[in-house]
């Protein structure tokens, strides 16, 4: 399956700024979804967004998506330490059962205190 | 929400032996699900996609005899690593899609991992 890409690769910012991350795709989507690991540990759900939605929000999460140029973006606002981790988005091309997710590289995120 | 769980969390054994980690979903029933390797500092890649009741779907690349997978019923998939050795050592994640609409069907309901050291 082929991935992704995300960029940056890698982002270091300051406690109280905001990170925006952005994922392209290659393939048609029935949803993209972002996720959160911590080194070394399992993956957290955050935002689900369906190819006929534009824009969702959760709490301090933004999630963007263009259909057209095949992209979107993570925004966390007033980023905190504990936000420290990689992000990935996954992709899911269909709408039935047995379709995996693919995931982009990944942004890591390193908010400093 | 939708719970999967994964045993063992951690596995370290030597080269040569073989090494089975289950995949569970705790509330809901998965006809299908996947499992995905990721190594240090990088992405999950799909290893399989497992059916309960068929033979697996591999991934180019993926040796199906090397990692055998098992999915007996809509609750428990396994994934065996057969002689296992020092570059299978990774983070071995699984996940289950929701076979009706008693949970989202939209998402895939990640386990906690796997991590499998051989030595």
């Amino acid at each position: 399956s082929q991935q992704g890409e995300e960029d940056p690769q890698a982002l270091s910012i300051q406690e109280g700024e905001n990170a925006t991350m952005n994922c392209s795709y290659k393939t048609s989507i029935n949803n993209l979804q972002w996720y959160r690991q911590n080194s070394g540990r399992g993956l957290v759900h955050l935002i689900l967004i369906r190819s006929n939605e534009r824009e969702k929000h959760s709490g301090r999460l933004r999630v963007t998506l263009d259909t057209s140029k095949k992209s979107s973006s993570l925004l966390i606002t007033a980023s905190r330490a504990a936000d420290t981790a990689s992000y990935f988005c996954a992709t899911d091309a269909g709408a039935s059962g047995n379709t995996p997710l693919v995931f982009g590289k990944g942004t890591r995120l390193s908010v400093i205190a | 929400g939708a719970v999967v769980s994964q045993h063992p969390s951690w596995v370290i054994c030597k080269s040569g032996t073989s090494v089975k980690i289950e995949c569970r979903s705790l509330d809901f029933q998965a006809t299908t699900m996947f499992w995905y390797r990721q190594f240090p500092k990088q992405s999950l890649m799909l290893m399989a996609t497992s059916n309960e009741g068929s033979k697996a779907t591999y991934e180019q690349g993926v040796e199906k005899d090397k990692f055998l997978i098992n999915h007996a019923s809509l609750t428990l998939s396994t994934l065996t690593v057969t002689s296992a050795h020092p570059e299978d050592s990774s983070f071995y994640i699984c996940s289950a899609r929701a076979l009706d609409r008693t949970v989202s069907i939209d998402e895939q309901f990640f386990g906690p991992g796997t991590r499998l050291t051989v030595l």
